[in-house]
């Protein structure tokens, strides 16, 4: 039931642009989007509640195919504070649960 | 909007001994909490959900009776690592379901253990 990120790791330097994906083998109710700090908890970042729904805040945006049942997280122009692990997370459709994946980790160079 | 106030912040116990992780939901009523485990570089895997005035349900794998969770009121739910062992030491970090407030999913802040 995890949902499936790449890559992995990602390193850039600032300014450069990233993309995370996220996908799930179960239909999805909603995606949200959170990064952590390490030694942190979690930041939520956004949540996308319908197939094609599209949302963004300054420079991190994210979409949502449903009938693909996955999710990208864009960064563009990259800073510093961008540093972090990103995770998807998934609700089940018919559970509450909300089911992390297994993170991706972004490092920015100056 | 909704916080979570999760205590302590850290705690390092000898091995054998019991710890308590509070987490209290300051201005919503949170009926249902999620607890997760952290482990160094990995995700947060979710080990049980509680429900106010019900028993807890747990994950596959995670032993019940080593992981004790009371939800006695819509404010306050908490887990307590008994006979903890060095294998113990984690981030436990707890959820509360807002439902349409907050995006739905309020987190505290974390609980780092250290068992010695």
């Amino acid at each position: 039931q995890q949902p499936v990120q790449s890559p992995q790791a990602v390193i850039l330097r600032e300014g450069e642009d990233a993309v995370i994906n996220c996908s799930s083998s179960k239909a999805l109710y909603s995606v949200h989007w959170y990064r952590q700090k390490h030694g942190e908890a979690p930041v939520f970042l956004m949540i996308l509640l319908k197939g094609g729904e599209q949302k963004g805040h300054e420079k991190i945006s994210a979409s949502f195919n449903e009938k693909k049942q996955q999710s990208s997280l864009y960064l563009t122009a990259s800073q510093l504070s961008y540093s972090g692990t990103y995770f998807c997370a998934s609700v089940i459709q018919g559970a509450q649960k909300l089911v992390f994946g297994q993170g991706t980790r972004l490092t920015i160079n100056p | 909007g909704a916080v979570v106030s999760q205590h302590p912040s850290w705690v390092i116990c000898k091995s054998g001994t019991s710890v308590k992780i509070e987490c209290r939901s300051l201005d919503f009523q949170a009926t249902t909490m999620f607890w997760y485990r952290q482990f160094p570089k990995q995700s947060l895997m979710l080990m049980a959900t509680s429900n106010e005035g019900s028993k807890a349900t747990y994950e596959q794998g995670v032993e019940k009776d080593k992981f004790l969770i009371n939800h006695a009121s819509l404010t306050l739910s908490t887990l307590t690592v008994t006979s903890a062992h060095p294998e113990d030491s984690s981030f436990y970090i707890c959820s509360g379901l807002t439902g349409a407030r907050n995006y739905g999913y309020t987190f505290g802040s974390g609980t780092r253990l250290t068992v010695v």
